[in-house]
C-alpha cells in the first residue's frame, strides 16, 4: 500500500480483556516501530523491529505488552489483561534503513484504545 | 531531565509572524535528529532532517548546536495551515531507538 496502515482504528476495550494492534507498514521498509501517545503527550517509544527481529524491547511498560513481527512485514501487538492506564494511541511507524531516507519515520493513523 | 524538552506553548501567533521553537537533549551521543508536525488527532509527519550544519527549506530553518545539545525550528510567514504541534526527535545514539519530545502548539490567528 501507499502508506502505513493500522487497525482497527478505534477499540474500547472491558479492563482485563486483551487486544491486538495491527499494522502493516509501507512494502519494503526493514524498520517497523510501536510507540504510545497519551493525551496532550508526544509519542513514547514501545518496541523496534528490524525484518522479523526484535531488536529493541526496552519501551514496553510490563510483560502484559507483546510484540510480534513472524515474517517480517505485518506486525501485531498485544496487550494482556488490560488496565485503564493502556488507554492511548498506539502508533506504528516504519521507516528504510538505507540511504537519505534512513531513520524518517513514516506513521500510520494509529489505534485509539480505550480501557473502560 | 527529561530526555528531550521543548517549549511549553502555546504559541498564539498572527499570521505572516515569525516563530521559533527550541528543544534541548540530554544525550550526547544521539546522531539523528528531526523535527516532525503532528495535527490534532492525526499522526505525526516528518517535517524536517536536521543537519549539523542547519538546514533551510522554504519558511522553514532548523540548526543544531551540539555542543549545547540544543535544536531550534524557524517559521517565517507563517500561515493558518502551520497550526499544529511541533515534536523534536532525537535517537539515543544507538539503534533506532528514539526520543519524541512532548511537543509545542502552535496556533497562527487570522
Amino acid at each position: 500500500g501507499a502508506g502505513v496502515s493500522q487497525s482497527p482504528r478505534y477499540k474500547v476495550a472491558k479492563r482485563g480483556q486483551d487486544v491486538a494492534l495491527r499494522c502493516d507498514p509501507i512494502s519494503g521498509h526493514v524498520s517497523l516501530f510501536w510507540y504510545q501517545q497519551a493525551l496532550g503527550q508526544g509519542p513514547e517509544f514501545l518496541t523496534y523491529f528490524q525484518n522479523e527481529a526484535q531488536l529493541d524491547k526496552s519501551g514496553l511498560p510490563s510483560d502484559r505488552f507483546f510484540a510480534e513481527r513472524p515474517e517480517g512485514s505485518v506486525s501485531t501487538l498485544k496487550i494482556q489483561r488490560t488496565q485503564q492506564e493502556d488507554s492511548a494511541v498506539y502508533l506504528c511507524a516504519s521507516s528504510l534503513l538505507a540511504g537519505e531516507a534512513k531513520n524518517i519515520q513514516y506513521f500510520g493513523a494509529g489505534t485509539r484504545l480505550s480501557v473502560l | 531531565r527529561k530526555e528531550v524538552e521543548q517549549d511549553p506553548g502555546p504559541f498564539n501567533v498572527p499570521e505572516g509572524a515569525t516563530v521559533a521553537f527550541n528543544c534541548t537533549y540530554s544525550n550526547s551521543a544521539s546522531q539523528s535528529f528531526f523535527w516532525y508536525r503532528q495535527d490534532c488527532r492525526k499522526e505525526p509527519k516528518l517535517l524536517m532532517s536536521v543537519y549539523s550544519s542547519g538546514n533551510e527549506d522554504g519558511r522553514f530553518t532548523a540548526q543544531l548546536n551540539r555542543a549545547s545539545q540544543y535544536i531550534s525550528l524557524l517559521i517565517r510567514d507563517s500561515k493558518l495551515s502551520d497550526s499544529a504541534t511541533y515534536l523534536c526527535v532525537v535517537n539515543r545514539g544507538y539503534g533506532q531507538n528514539f526520543v519524541f519530545g512532548p511537543g509545542t502548539r502552535l496556533s497562527v490567528l487570522p
